[in-house]
């Protein structure tokens, strides 16, 4: 099982800044997924990401996946205080077996 | 449908004690998986299904812990003689079918407190 490194750990910014989020594998991902997290709930998903390369767009978040997909990022543009929650990249094809594998996250803060 | 539904949401038991907990996945979804959730970071795998079949478990899932799925629709994890590092978030996620890229649905948890 590879190990999904995200980074910042911690990200506290103020309204209307934007903000890049990374994740990084060891290894090269056959997809990945993006979730966000708001405290009291389950990961809910925002984006799957598949081919080298490939860029998605949610309204004010940008999803690239790298060209060699061993990373992908999150960009959000203007962030808002609804954006507050952990982000969290998952491959959901680990080890021979159809299940999603969760990052270390990233906490982010939008301070209004 | 209502989505996974977790139960209980909050269970605070006494260091020793064996504690259940119930995941009812979303109708028809053949794969559930159980997580486990530490304060700020991101969701450890335990364990998963495909029907009724459990596939994988992880290393984190000791001997204390039991996972069934008796007829490939709710499942439930049995922690034994609980100990304050099993303090957590379980998670339950389900997803449908054999395709790969398929999001996984989760539910709110069950919050665990080892007192």
């Amino acid at each position: 099982t590879q190990l999904l490194e995200q980074s910042p750990q911690f990200l506290s910014i103020q309204e209307g800044e934007n903000l890049t989020v990374y994740c990084n594998s060891s290894s090269v991902f056959s997809s990945l997924q993006w979730y966000r997290q708001e405290p009291g709930e389950g990961p809910v998903l925002l984006v799957t990401v598949v081919t080298g390369g490939e860029v998605k767009k949610l309204k004010r978040l940008t999803f690239q996946f790298g060209d060699a997909r061993k990373d992908s990022s999150l960009h959000i543009t203007a962030a808002q205080p609804g954006d507050t929650g952990l982000y969290l990249c998952a491959e959901d094809y680990s080890g021979g077996y159809q299940k999603v594998t969760f990052g270390t996250g990233t906490k982010l803060q939008v301070i209004p | 449908d209502t989505g996974v539904s977790q139960n209980p949401r909050h269970k605070i038991t006494k260091r020793g004690q064996n504690v259940t907990f119930r995941c009812d996945p979303i109708s028809e979804h053949n794969r559930l998986y159980w997580y486990r959730q530490t304060l700020g970071q991101g969701p450890e795998f335990l364990t998963y299904f495909q029907n009724e079949a459990q596939l994988e478990k992880s290393r984190l899932l000791s001997d204390r812990f039991s996972a069934e799925r008796p007829k490939g629709s709710f499942s439930t994890l049995e922690i034994q003689r609980t100990e304050q590092g099993d303090s957590a978030m379980y998670l339950c996620a389900s997803s449908p079918g054999q395709t790969r890229n398929t999001e996984a649905f989760f539910g709110q948890g069950t919050r665990l407190t080892v007192v």
